[in-house]
């Protein structure tokens, strides 16, 4: 069966200090990843997603980048933090025309 | 552009009372709709979707809802709530034959359970 994990769950860092926040998925292939953001009382938003290894869409501009070294692997990051890109960040997986399948999320608290 | 809205921000009902939780959306076709329920510092678990056919969708957790197309709305419904409906639910529109089918969410209703 088809598993995704996510890494770290909580994570503080400083404002201007790198980020790296990892999606990994097991299971399946080629599938379709995404990243997302959910800030306080503001729901779900997309942030990246990708079909295929090195093939990265962005949905919004931010301070942030998405990579895909691998075919089951996403990362998140960020060169310098900023006190906004503190939330709750995503990371879920699609195999076609199917619902979205969730990791547990990564707690991010920029200070 | 595509949009899903969830009008209620935060709705609180006893326990033992029915439920329905609003979702309307905004898109050129029809889509692939979707609930999720999430726990406090969790992730999303599916609730229950509709991709097509019977438009009455039933769910885990004694969850149904029903698409209606003429409205462009998809609501949650609950007979009766127990206190472990207690989380944020969200609402999320599939987009067929967009880049990556990506999904749309809600902006989450958050359930309280009044014992």
């Amino acid at each position: 069966s088809q598993t995704i994990h996510q890494w770290p769950a909580t994570l503080v860092q400083p404002v201007g200090s790198p980020l790296s926040l990892e999606c990994t998925v097991e299971g399946t292939s080629n599938p379709n990843l995404y990243w997302y953001r959910q800030a306080a009382g503001r729901g779900l938003q997309l942030l990246f997603y990708s079909v295929g290894i090195g093939q990265i869409s962005s949905e919004v501009p931010q301070n942030l980048s998405a990579s895909r070294p691998q075919d089951r692997q996403f990362i998140l990051s960020s060169k310098k933090l900023l006190l906004s890109d503190s939330g709750f960040y995503l990371c879920a997986w699609k195999d076609g025309e199917t619902e979205a399948f969730f990791g547990q999320g990564t707690r991010l608290t920029v200070v | 552009a595509q949009s899903v809205t969830q009008p209620d921000i935060h709705i609180t009902v006893s326990e033992g009372a029915s439920l329905e939780l609003r979702c309307n959306y905004s898109y050129g076709a029809t889509p692939y709709l979707f609930w999720y329920v999430q726990s406090p510092g969790q992730g999303l678990q599916l609730l229950l979707k509709y991709f097509s056919g019977d438009t009455l969708v039933q769910g885990i957790k004694g969850f149904e809802a029903e698409f209606k197309r003429s409205q462009s709305s998809f609501n949650l419904r609950k007979p009766s709530v127990h206190w472990s409906d207690a989380a944020e639910y969200f609402c999320a529109v599939g987009l067929p034959y967009s880049s990556a089918s990506k999904i749309i969410f809600g902006s989450g209703t958050r359930l309280s359970i009044r014992p």
